[in-house]
């Protein structure tokens, strides 16, 4: 699976969007971005994923560059609750789901009341 | 939808004895689950593949005979640490792929092992 980087820390105001970057420069045709995040503590949550479409649910939206070497995860209205680390992750499926994750440092974000 | 369990969520033992962590998922069936490893300030490092009756696949550097496996369901699947020493104090965590559609993992809580 393709590298990811992210900037290892970050700050945002509670109710801005918090906009976390994320770079996949050698990412391949088959590979998905995955988004979860980590609150301290517990086990990571899924956020959202997509191929090459931008991408929304209830959570978050995600926004890939055309190109697919790059992309944004949206957190719109930011709340302390949000506050964790939160991982990038490139996965391909040409093993039919059995692959696991590989997990890079990731981005703490921390929401400020 | 999308519930992963895993029981217990925290465990105390005596070095030397064994200790089985369960994952369950409960609303999706899972041909697949994943067990991974955290320690303090670090990442998760994926320890083991489990498919549904039939043998996991460990990681390098992961012992076979240390960490037991068994996924005897399609919803069920147990990590047993035998011969438990301190070093193996970690944070473990379960994932459940769904078994169609998108293999999204979902992740359970967590189990707290603390080896004294």
């Amino acid at each position: 699976d393709a590298k990811t980087t992210q900037p290892p820390s970050m700050d945002c105001a509670e109710g801005r969007a918090a906009n976390l970057p994320c770079n996949h420069s050698t990412i391949s045709g088959n590979e998905y971005v995955y988004w979860y995040r980590q609150i301290h503590s517990q086990g990571p949550q899924y956020i959202i994923h997509g191929l090459k479409n931008n991408e929304t649910n209830e959570m978050a939206s995600l926004i890939i560059t055309e190109d697919r070497k790059s992309s944004t995860l949206i957190l719109p209205h930011a709340t302390l609750r949000d506050t964790a680390v939160y991982y990038c992750i490139v996965r391909s499926y040409s093993g039919g789901g059995a692959d696991g994750l590989t997990f890079g440092k990731g981005t703490h974000l921390i929401i400020q009341p | 939808g999308a519930v992963v369990s895993q029981h217990p969520s925290w465990v105390i033992c005596k070095s030397g004895t064994s200790v089985k962590i369960e994952c369950r998922s409960l609303d999706f069936q899972a041909t697949t689950m994943f067990w991974y490893r955290q320690f303090p300030k670090q990442s998760l490092m994926l320890m083991a593949t489990s498919n549904e009756g039939s043998k996991a696949t460990y990681e390098q550097g992961v012992e076979k005979d240390k960490f037991l496996i068994n996924h005897a369901s399609l919803t069920l699947s147990t990590l047993t640490v035998t011969s438990a020493h301190p070093e193996d104090s970690s944070f473990y965590i379960c994932s459940a792929s769904r078994a169609s559609g998108s293999y999204t993992q979902y992740f359970g809580p967590g189990t707290r092992l603390t080896v004294l």
